[in-house]
């Protein structure tokens, strides 16, 4: 009865593909984000939405596409991986008038060869 | 430019004593901070926060200090238990509303050893 789930947990592929990510939240939330854990272990916002509209978008390349089919779910596209790309992609999820207070998935352990 | 610093990487303390986690910020417009707990292989879990209009927050064996003047808080925990082995996070916010986001430091690696 997982809170926020993500999958899949772990992605190996080669430079250049496509692969997406999918997370789902059943806590009833309407705000959802993707954060970026890379090597020097910082945790970054890359995307934000709330009630499917787009609120946060970092500078993140063109190439990560979010997309929000309905409240509960985020998913991440990424086209034509990069090396630059392989980190931990964690989702979130929030009520908006607790915003500070973010549910985390398990995490996706993206590796490019 | 790190906006959230923790600056030890890990903190060992013994079962029973208390364990103190630091935190720096440097963006002097942070008005929310937040502790967030983190095992390995799981995302990280909201454990306590503190506004800026506040110096200290309490939840249990978990305390949160704030110093605004010096741009610095810490976790306090007391009696540290073998449970609290984990990866602390400190995070803050700058801004209400839509465009709310956290700012994460890169996390303190704690140890109790039983």
């Amino acid at each position: 009865d997982t809170a926020v789930s993500q999958t899949p947990k772990y992605l190996v592929t080669q430079m250049g593909n496509d692969k997406s990510i999918k997370c789902e939240q059943n806590l009833g939330h309407d705000t959802m984000y993707w954060y970026k854990q890379d090597s020097k272990k910082f945790l970054k916002i890359m995307f934000s939405y709330n009630n499917k509209e787009l609120i946060i978008n970092e500078t993140v390349p063109n190439r990560f596409s979010p997309k929000s089919p309905d409240k509960a779910h985020l998913n991440l596209h990424i086209n034509s991986l990069e090396l630059g790309d392989s980190a931990v992609y964690f989702c979130a999820s929030s009520r908006w008038d607790t915003l500070y207070e973010q549910y985390f998935g398990p995490g996706t352990r993206l590796t490019v060869t | 430019d790190q906006q959230v610093k923790q600056n030890s990487p890990s903190l060992s303390v013994q079962e029973g004593r208390i364990s103190i986690l630091n935190c720096d910020y440097t963006n002097s417009m942070f008005d929310y901070f937040l502790w967030y707990k983190k095992y390995p292989a799981e995302g990280p879990t909201f454990l306590i926060s503190i506004s800026s209009i506040k110096d200290k927050n309490e939840d249990g064996r978990f305390t949160v200090f704030l110093n605004k003047s010096a741009k610095h808080l810490s976790l306090h925990i007391v009696p540290s238990q073998p449970g609290d082995s984990a990866v602390y996070f400190c995070a803050a916010s700058a801004e209400a509303g839509a465009n709310s986001k956290l700012t994460f430091g890169k996390g303190i690696t704690l140890s109790v050893r039983p």
